[in-house]
């Protein structure tokens, strides 16, 4: 399995633009690039998936360069209820019976 | 209902005490994955069921835990003589595979067990 790397936290403020980057060097061909969102006392959220080059839906973007060895998710604009934990996870999760293997995420605060 | 829903949502319990958390997966999901996450953590996996029958149990931390899920839909996470180690949120997830590229699993709000 893919480990991956990503900031502690990272800090922002309403109206920016929010960049989290995730490190996958031994990233595997079948492998896929999942983020997952979760609030305080709630469980995950699927927001964004991608193989590789971008991916764009209502909540965010994904960009994955050509050695797929890392990935950026991108929250346009973030407001104060962006504020969670954000998980990269790096797999062909149907091989693994489906099993999500979660790092320790991403604190982001968004402050007023 | 719509989503995944988790009973109760809290539980304290005496050091020794045995306790059952209840999941309700949505409605049709073949599969379903139990979690558990500890204070500042990520989700660990503990143990995933396609329909009644459970496929992986390699996250279980010991013989203390056991799931079964006996008509493939409702699923009981059931944890003998409880430690203090064992407090932590227990998630539930379910979802409809594919076989294909990652398949969304959708979470419910956890069990929080605070073991005294």
């Amino acid at each position: 399995l893919a480990k991956t790397t990503q900031p502690i936290s990272m800090d922002s403020y309403e109206g920016q633009e929010v960049n989290i980057t995730c490190s996958h060097n031994n990233i595997a061909t079948n492998d896929y690039i999942t983020w997952y969102q979760q609030f305080p006392s709630q469980g995950p959220r699927f927001i964004i998936q991608g193989y590789k080059t971008k991916v764009t839906n209502e909540v965010a973007s994904l960009f994955i360069p050509a050695d797929r060895k890392s990935s950026t998710l991108s929250l346009p604009r973030v407001s104060l209820s962006d504020t969670a934990v954000y998980y990269c996870l790096v797999g062909a999760f149907y091989n693994q019976g489906g099993k999500l293997i979660f790092g320790q995420g991403t604190e982001l605060s968004v402050k007023p | 209902g719509a989503g995944v829903s988790q009973s109760p949502r809290y539980k304290v319990a005496k050091r020794g005490q045995d306790v059952a958390l209840r999941c309700d997966p949505i409605s049709g999901h073949v599969s379903l994955f139990w979690y558990q996450q500890a204070l500042g953590q990520g989700p660990e996996f503990l143990t995933y069921f396609q329909n009644e029958a459970q496929l992986d149990k390699s996250g279980l931390p010991s013989d203390r835990f056991f799931a079964e899920r006996p008509e493939g839909s409702v699923s009981t996470l059931k944890i003998q003589r409880t430690q203090q180690e064992d407090s932590a949120v227990y998630l539930c997830a379910s979802n409809q595979p594919t076989g294909k590229g990652h398949i969304e699993q959708f979470f419910g709000p956890g069990t929080r067990l605070t073991v005294l």
